[in-house]
């Protein structure tokens, strides 16, 4: 089955600096899914990912996936208190193509002023 | 638009109880599951279904149960509770399976700690 692996597990950066948090996956990537979840709450979906090359921007959030590495990348621009959460990748669990997601075990970002 | 509605948001259970967790959504989803996230565990999958009548087993289905009688809802029921089922639980649904390239939506989650 599908495992992802998220880099780093935690990170801390200070307002207006640039992040990137990595997914590498143990199987061909076919589709990635980026979500973000605050403390408390349920996971809000940000981007989704379908070939490899793609490259997806929303505000100041651009996620990439490199298809050749079965790996994707989420970086973060200028960086806000507002992008605190923890940051969860997606994947197609493989197996019979009708097993939900399977998902890596998150980056907690913190921004502090 | 309500879309995924968990209920409750949060229970206090004993050991030994049984209770259903609750999930409904109102996007006509065809496909929907329960995950449970605990700290350094990342989120494991307990049940899924991909449509009315129709569930099967996922990672960690051990001490719950699942039914799928209408499009809307997604009931997860626990038989006898346990300590190690102090977890937090989420229900996604989605319109169809990841593999179409469908984004899960996801409740709220239902915070339960089993004493």
């Amino acid at each position: 089955s599908q495992e992802l692996e998220q880099s780093p597990q935690s990170l801390i950066v200070q307002e207006g600096k640039n992040l990137t948090i990595n997914c590498t996956s143990s199987k061909t990537l076919y589709g990635l899914y980026w979500y973000k979840q605050k403390y408390g709450e349920g996971l809000i979906f940000l981007m989704m990912l379908q070939k490899g090359g793609e490259e997806k921007s929303h505000e100041k959030i651009t996620a990439k996936l490199d298809e050749k590495k079965q790996q994707s990348s989420l970086h973060i621009t200028a960086s806000q208190p507002s992008h605190a959460g923890i940051y969860l990748c997606g994947a197609d669990g493989g197996g019979s193509g009708n097993t939900p997601l399977v998902f890596g075990k998150g980056t907690r970002l913190s921004v502090i002023a | 638009n309500a879309g995924v509605t968990q209920t409750p948001k949060f229970q206090v259970l004993k050991t030994g109880q049984s209770m259903t967790l609750q999930c409904a959504q109102d996007m006509n989803h065809e496909y929907m599951s329960w995950y449970r996230q605990d700290p350094g565990m990342g989120l494991r999958l307990i049940h899924y279904s991909v449509g009315a009548g129709i569930t099967d087993q996922g990672e960690v289905p051990n001490g719950y149960n699942v039914s799928r009688s209408t499009t809307e809802d997604f009931p997860l029921r626990l038989l006898s509770a346990a300590p190690s089922q102090t977890s937090v639980y989420f229900c996604a649904s989605s319109y169809s399976r990841p593999a179409f390239n469908q984004p899960q939506h996801f409740g709220d989650g239902t915070r339960l700690s089993i004493l």
